[in-house]
């Protein structure tokens, strides 16, 4: 079955200091997302990509965070300058099109600032 | 924007009884209603979800009922077992908008 990857599994930074964090998606996807979840919370939305731009963003998203598609496999999510509140997982998700089907889950990047 | 409540937060039942989950939205446009089971440290996998076209479906011990009238949406499972224990989220999301909006989550504890 095809599958989300997402590496790191864990990152630990400063505060302050900047993270990338890296998702492939499955290949034949379209739409692309970012979630976090703050330990023991629910799971929160970030952004949805599409066709090379941001379709969507939270309140949560703000000039921090940036995303981007740098080749035809890869989409990341940049934090520039982290607080300490950004320790959360991170999730990256894909779907097919729109309508979310086959929305599937990566295994996510633990991120602990300190 | 959109709105997802869930109940209960924790739910404790006996290995081989029913459990049943509660979540209501907030948004009529709302189309689209997918569960989520995730383990602790693990990514949410969906488990089941439902289209506003259709009022319940069905997979083996798990069901999903929809009341788009009253907007709510309900997760059952039959014959629980150990390994059903785990955290589960609802979530919806409306027709030409991918976002998922999360409820609150239920912790489900399944006793031998």
């Amino acid at each position: 079955e095809p599958e989300v990857t997402q590496t790191p599994s864990h990152q630990v930074t400063q505060m302050g200091q900047e993270v990338i964090l890296r998702c492939v998606p499955i290949s034949n996807h379209l739409y692309f997302y970012w979630y976090r979840q703050i330990l023991g919370q629910k799971v929160e939305f970030l952004v949805s990509f599409y066709n090379n731009e941001i379709s969507e963003k939270s309140e949560i998203f703000d000039d921090q965070f940036s995303v981007e598609r740098p080749d035809g496999s890869n989409f990341t999510l940049k934090i520039r300058s982290t607080k300490l509140e950004d320790s959360a997982m991170y999730f990256c998700a894909s779907s097919s099109h729109a309508g979310n089907y086959g929305y599937t889950f990566g295994s996510g990047t633990r991120l602990t600032v300190v | 924007g959109e709105n997802v409540e869930q109940h209960p937060s924790t739910l404790s039942v006996q290995e081989g009884d029913s459990a049943v989950i509660k979540c209501t939205y907030s948004d009529s446009a709302s189309n689209y209603f997918p569960w989520y089971k995730q383990e602790l440290g693990k990514r949410p996998q969906l488990i089941i979800d439902i289209r506003s076209n259709v009022g319940e479906k069905k997979d083996q011990r798990i069901a999903v009922t929809l009341n788009k009238t009253a907007k709510h949406f309900s997760l059952h499972i039959t014959e629980t077992q150990p390994e059903d224990s785990a955290v589960y989220f609802c979530a919806a999301s409306k027709a030409g908008a991918q976002k998922l909006v999360f409820g609150q989550g239920t912790r489900l504890t399944i006793n031998p």
